[in-house]
C-alpha cells in the first residue's frame, strides 16, 4: 500500500518553461511535506519543505503548492534549467514511532531540454 | 568530511554470503536512518536510531537484517545469507535530532547479489 505516490514517473520539458512535478498522498497523520532531488550515484539532497499548516512555500525558483483536502502536493520549478534534470522525490512524515522518518514516492525523471 | 558518509560505494557478493555496510553520519546527529532503494522506486524505510538505541525497525524485511549503533555514531547494516533480492541501494541518512526537519543522506552503498 504506497501512502505516497508519484503518478508520473517522467517529464520533459523545454528550458526556460515551468515544470510541475506533482504527488499524492494518503495518510491523513501526515503533517510535513519535503521534495529530494537526485542525481545518478548521488544520494537524495533536500530541496524544499512544507508544514502542513501552510499552503504555500517558495524559495527561489522552487516553489511547493500543499492542498490538504486533496491530499496533493505539487512543486514547481521556473524558469527551469538543464541542471535541473534529475530525479525528484516527494517525501512526508507525520507522528509515527520513527521520528521523522520520510516516507517517499516513486519519484520522477525530470528532464530539462536546452 | 561534513556529510554522511558510506562504506562502500559498491559490493558484490554470491548469494549466502554475509554482507556489513557502514554509515557515518554528520557530526552531532542523534538520528540515524537506513533505507533501501531498488531500481525505479523511492527509498524504503528499514530502520531508525535514536542514540544508540533501535528505535524503530519496522522496515526490516526479515531476520537476515541486523543493524547496530553501539555508540550513538557509526552505523553498520549486517545482512546475512544474502540473496539476488537484496540487491539495491542501501542509503543512510542522518539528522539533527530525529524530531522534525530534514534528512541528509549519504551517498548510498550499491550491493548486488550474484
Amino acid at each position: 500500500d504506497q501512502q505516497v505516490k508519484q503518478n508520473s514517473p517522467s517529464l520533459s520539458v523545454q528550458e526556460g518553461r515551468i515544470s510541475i512535478l506533482n504527488c499524492d498522498y494518503t495518510n491523513s497523520m501526515f503533517d510535513y511535506f519535503l521534495w529530494y532531488k537526485k542525481y545518478p550515484a548521488e544520494g537524495p539532497t533536500f530541496l524544499i519543505s512544507i508544514s502542513s499548516i501552510k499552503d504555500k512555500n517558495e524559495d527561489g525558483r522552487f516553489t511547493v503548492f500543499l492542498n490538504k483536502s486533496a491530499k496533493h502536493l505539487s512543486l514547481h520549478i521556473v524558469p527551469s534549467q538543464p541542471g535541473d534534470s534529475a530525479v525528484y522525490f516527494c517525501a512526508a512524515s507525520g507522528n509515527n514511532n520513527a521520528g521523522n522518518m520520510l516516507t517517499f514516492g516513486g519519484g520522477t525523471r525530470l528532464m530539462v531540454k536546452p | 568530511g561534513a556529510g554522511v558518509s558510506q562504506t562502500p560505494s559498491n559490493k558484490v557478493t554470491e548469494k549466502g554470503k554475509y554482507v556489513e555496510l557502514r554509515c557515518d553520519p554528520i557530526s552531532g546527529h542523534t538520528a540515524l536512518y537506513w533505507y533501501r532503494q531498488s531500481l525505479g522506486q523511492g527509498p524504503e524505510f528499514l530502520i531508525y536510531f535514536q542514540g544508540t538505541g533501535a528505535a524503530d525497525d519496522s522496515g526490516l524485511p526479515n531476520d537476515r537484517f541486523f543493524a547496530v549503533r553501539p555508540e550513538g555514531s557509526v552505523s553498520t547494516l549486517k545482512i546475512q545469507r544474502t540473496e539476488r533480492g537484496d540487491s539495491a541501494v542501501y542509503l543512510c541518512a542522518s539528522s539533527l535530532t530525529g524530531v522534525t526537519g530534514e534528512l541528509f543522506f549519504g551517498e548510498g552503498s550499491r550491493l548486488t547479489v550474484l
